[in-house]
């Protein structure tokens, strides 16, 4: 089993759609856990970090369920600038340990 | 530009060439990490460094990858005798392990260069 598993899309919705991305991990020793961004030819940054008890940046919300080792990403009111590919991540151990990613989920935001 | 800085930013070579790439870091960074990312897939993690301390390196792809951080500062990875499949995108990233002067701790947050882009002909 892959250590993170997410659905590749691509997911095509229209501008101001809703759209969830989920992901799923292996390691129950697993402790951070992390939404990045990569655009087309360029690096990937990340978007915000996921808690157990959820978090929200704006459009952008995050969920854990460390139960059964699932995150989520939602993002509503959906802009062209949003299209990208969404990289779910977590710790390789526990505590402060290197990242591992998933092989990403692309969104292309259409007008 | 005091962002992460990779270099070659190409390469292209023979099969059976060795290569090296170069990375250098946020200065006040003390973790390094190596990744390789081919087309359609994550970043896949390969190795990394606080400071000198090269603390894990099982997910090296072979014994013809290798890495180096000799003073902290600065990194290499070598690939020796290059084969077709090797040919991707090998990106570095550093950051602070307790967040550095921010306060925040730990923040998981890696800074990427833009990558050293190796193709093997």
């Amino acid at each position: 089993r892959k250590e993170v598993e997410q659905d590749p899309g691509p997911f095509n919705v229209p501008e101001g759609a809703t759209v969830a991305f989920n992901c799923t991990y292996s390691n129950s020793a697993s402790q951070s856990f992390f939404w990045y961004r990569q655009d087309c030819r360029k690096e990937p940054k990340l978007l915000m970090s996921v808690y157990s008890s959820g978090n929200e940046d704006g459009r952008f919300t995050a969920q854990l369920n460390r139960a059964s080792q699932y995150i989520s990403l939602l993002i509503r009111d959906s802009k062209l600038s949003d299209s990208a590919t969404y990289l779910c991540v977590v710790t390789l151990f526990s505590g402060n340990t290197p990242l591992v990613f998933g092989k990403g989920t692309r969104l292309s935001v259409i007008a | 530009d005091t962002g992460v800085s990779q270099n070659p930013r190409h390469k292209i070579t023979k099969r059976g060439q060795n290569v090296t790439f170069r990375c250098d870091p946020i200065s006040e960074h003390n973790r390094l990490y190596w990744y390789r990312q081919t087309l359609g897939q994550g970043p896949e993690f390969l190795t990394y460094f606080q400071n000198e301390a090269q603390l894990e390196k099982s997910r090296l792809l072979s014994d013809r990858f290798s890495a180096e951080r000799p003073k902290g500062s600065f990194s290499t990875l070598e690939i020796q005798r290059t084969e077709q499949g090797d040919s991707a995108m090998y990106l570095c990233a550093s950051s602070s392990s307790t967040g550095g002067t921010s306060g925040r701790g730990w923040t998981g947050e890696l800074f990427f260069g833009e990558g050293s882009r190796l193709t093997v002909l």
